[in-house]
């Protein structure tokens, strides 16, 4: 079975960081692309970025609004992914979820999310 | 970045019958590899998303007959041919052939 389970999210201050990690079981986690995608509150999904498998380069790619300052990585020997969020803004509050990608572009997998708050 | 509409953007439905939600995008999503990238979420209530139809029209692992997808080029639809009650939620559209990916406001589904 498939699972993906976010933590690291917490309060945090305006233009403070906080990474935020996504363990993933079930799968070859190697193999797969992985990807972010947040919910502020009470609205619709944006996606953040993701990260290609080592077998396509292990490159990144990120959403306008969060590029140059957040950071999508990954260990595959812990199956985990990681961003790195910096110079977090008040706009960056929401719920963060880690997904799966398979064939390139589905999200297939969704973990159940972690709450990033940025306030003073 | 591509835009994705949909329409309703809530609708209420008895038991038994059927739905239907429209998703347009503002470009083609067909792929030169003639392949479509239009992708259906549904989010339950105090859930993440999960994933319904990928590629226009295929329902992924688990999910119910009673869920279909239709469309090409810019128009789209996803057809709930019964409505049960533990299909409500919000109903996500995505396009997934341009970066950034882009969702669709959200259809509300409500049970009367």
């Amino acid at each position: 079975e498939v699972q993906l389970v976010e933590s690291g999210g917490g309060l945090v201050q305006p233009g403070r960081s906080l990474r935020l990690s996504c363990t993933a079981s079930g799968f070859t986690f190697g193999d797969y692309a992985m990807s972010w995608v947040r919910q502020a509150p009470g609205k619709g999904l944006e996606w953040v970025g993701f990260i290609r498998s080592k077998a396509y380069g292990g490159t990144t790619e990120y959403a306008a609004s969060v590029k140059g300052r957040f950071t999508i990585s990954r260990d595959d020997s812990k199956s985990i992914a990681y961003l790195q969020m910096n110079s977090l803004k008040t706009e960056d509050t929401a719920v963060y979820y880690c997904t799966r990608v398979s064939a390139f572009t589905r999200l297939d997998y969704w973990g159940q999310g972690t709450l990033v708050t940025v306030s003073s | 970045d591509i835009v994705m509409t949909q329409t309703p953007l809530s609708l209420s439905v008895t038991p038994g019958q059927p739905a239907s939600i429209s998703c347009k995008s503002s470009q083609s999503l067909l792929h030169s590899d003639g392949k479509t990238y239009l992708y259906w979420y549904l989010q339950k209530p105090g859930q993440s998303p999960q994933l319904l139809i990928y590629e226009v029209s295929n329902r992924f692992s688990g999910v119910p007959d009673r869920f279909s997808g239709s469309g090409s080029g810019t128009d789209f639809t996803l057809k709930i041919s019964r409505v049960e009650a533990e299909d409500v939620g919000v109903y996500y559209c995505m396009q997934s052939i341009q970066l950034p990916p882009t969702f669709g406001q959200g259809t509300r589904l409500e049970i009367k």
